[in-house]
């Protein structure tokens, strides 16, 4: 199957500062891309929609001036944290369609990012 | 998108098969059933779908019943590396977003 890979696995970073998240499909194109956060012991909660070439679409709640998304090419969205705070930190995870899939829904889902903010 | 009910876990002997149920009562004629399942720290992993016959792939087999209510995964051969949350999302052809649920963690013991 197609991969979906992210960077960094892992961060840590003070508070009020932003950080990067990177979502690529490696062995394909992504038209669009989704980004999920998961609190512990929690299921994943889908954040928005990226669309290439266009403004991400984000869900009820979302804070867009918070959390920005660039999906400047096929292969690459990015997630910005903005003045992160104690609580963003969170499993952060990203998807992209299977393209050969037509209308269904099989999406192949990124490893995650475990954001910590002290 | 319907919504879905799953036991919130369930054990499983290792080598045996495992049946995690899921109830979707209010299923519409467009919605498919999708399995995900999320190992520990990693993002989740897509298994099967179907509509309403039943499905088998290299994964597990989709048992959905005649009236569309409910349906079972099935792993035929569990090993340890089976154990994950797994989550049930009933979701229409051309749907883009994924809603997941709760999911059942599903155990399987040595």
């Amino acid at each position: 199957g197609a991969v979906v890979s992210q960077h960094p696995s892992w961060v840590i970073c003070k508070s009020g500062t932003s950080v990067k998240i990177e979502c690529r499909s490696l062995d394909f194109q992504a038209t669009t891309m989704f980004w999920y956060r998961q609190f512990p012991k929690q299921s994943l909660m889908l954040m928005a929609t990226s669309n290439e070439g266009s403004k991400a679409t984000y869900e009820q709640g979302v804070e867009k001036d918070k959390f920005l998304i660039n999906h400047a090419s096929l292969t690459l969205s990015t997630l910005t944290v903005t003045s992160a705070h104690p609580e963003d930190s969170s499993f952060y995870i990203c998807s992209a369609r299977d393209p050969t899939a037509g209308g269904y829904n099989e999406q192949f889902f990124g490893p995650g990012t475990r954001l910590t903010v002290l | 998108d319907a919504k879905t009910t799953q036991p919130p876990s369930m054990d499983c002997a290792e080598g045996r098969a495992a049946n995690l149920p899921c109830n979707h009562s209010t299923i519409s004629g467009n919605e498919y059933v999708y399995w995900y399942r999320q190992i520990h720290s990693q993002g989740p992993q897509y298994i099967i779908h179907g509509l309403k016959n039943n499905e088998t792939n290299e994964m597990a087999s989709l048992i959905i019943t005649e009236d569309r209510k409910s349906s079972t995964l099935i792993l035929p051969h569990a090993t340890l590396r089976d154990t994950a949350v797994y989550y049930c999302i009933a979701s229409p052809f051309g749907n883009e977003k994924l809603t997941f649920g709760t999911g059942t963690r599903l155990t399987i013991i040595p």
